[in-house]
């Protein structure tokens, strides 16, 4: 059962446009969010994370919005840059299961210079 | 550079073979996690080890088998190989089996099974 729900599966953005990236999650008891970057041929790398009790959290380009009573929380990647080209990958954990992460199947993104 | 090393990086074998992928964590990490990542699936979890213990199990098939060692490397047994078996295979790392937060990605070993 995939817990964890992401869309689109790829996406192509222009240089300096706003790129979105939605998850949708079922088990309540996931408390903490992290999205993770992958590039090719690389492992993937912690982007940014939250946790379910605030509604944004803005790191640079890169802002989470969470959304606890619909389960929801998405990626906001502001002025997109070739450079953010990569394979993104919501997540989710639960606290008292260990540390391990239920991850979303990815979103490609590709931002056209 | 995570500080996760995974040997071997490419391993090519055949089917109805055993393999064992090696992961030493980040220095002072105690858990140990191993993920398969397919192209029709993701990134699935398979089992994790803190501190010598197994914590944590998901999707791990019985041909599969895993340990943490007391110097706290961890290898992951796949035997029976199969074609399907074809994957990278990713070890993360974190300081605490708790819900601290970050894992540490390895590069990924990548398997295939011809």
């Amino acid at each position: 059962q995939q817990q964890v729900k992401q869309s689109p599966q790829s996406l192509i953005v222009q240089k300096g446009g706003i790129s979105i990236i939605n998850c949708a999650y079922e088990n309540t008891a996931f408390d903490y969010f992290p999205w993770y970057q992958q590039f090719p041929g690389k492992g993937p790398a912690l982007l940014i994370a939250i946790r379910p009790d605030v509604s944004e959290k803005k790191e640079g380009r890169f802002t989470i919005s969470f959304n606890k009573s619909a389960k929801q929380f998405s990626l906001h990647i502001m002025d997109s840059q070739p450079g953010d080209s990569a394979t993104y990958f919501c997540a989710a954990s639960n606290g008292n299961a260990g540390n391990m992460l239920t991850f979303g199947g990815g979103t490609r993104l590709m931002v056209k210079p | 550079d995570s500080g996760v090393t995974q040997t071997p990086k490419h391993l090519i074998t055949a089917t109805g073979q055993r393999v064992t992928l090696r992961c030493s964590p980040r220095s002072g990490d105690l858990s140990v996690y191993w993920y398969q990542q397919s192209l029709d699936q993701g990134l699935q979890f398979l089992i994790q080890y803190y501190n010598g213990e197994e914590r944590a199990k998901g999707n791990i098939l019985e041909r599969f088998s895993a340990q943490q060692f007391p110097d706290l490397h961890s290898e992951l047994n796949l035997s029976s190989l199969e074609l399907g078996d074809s994957a990278l295979y990713f070890c993360a790392s974190s300081f605490s089996g708790q819900n601290t937060g970050e894992l540490f990605f390895g590069e990924g070993s990548r398997l295939t099974v011809l």
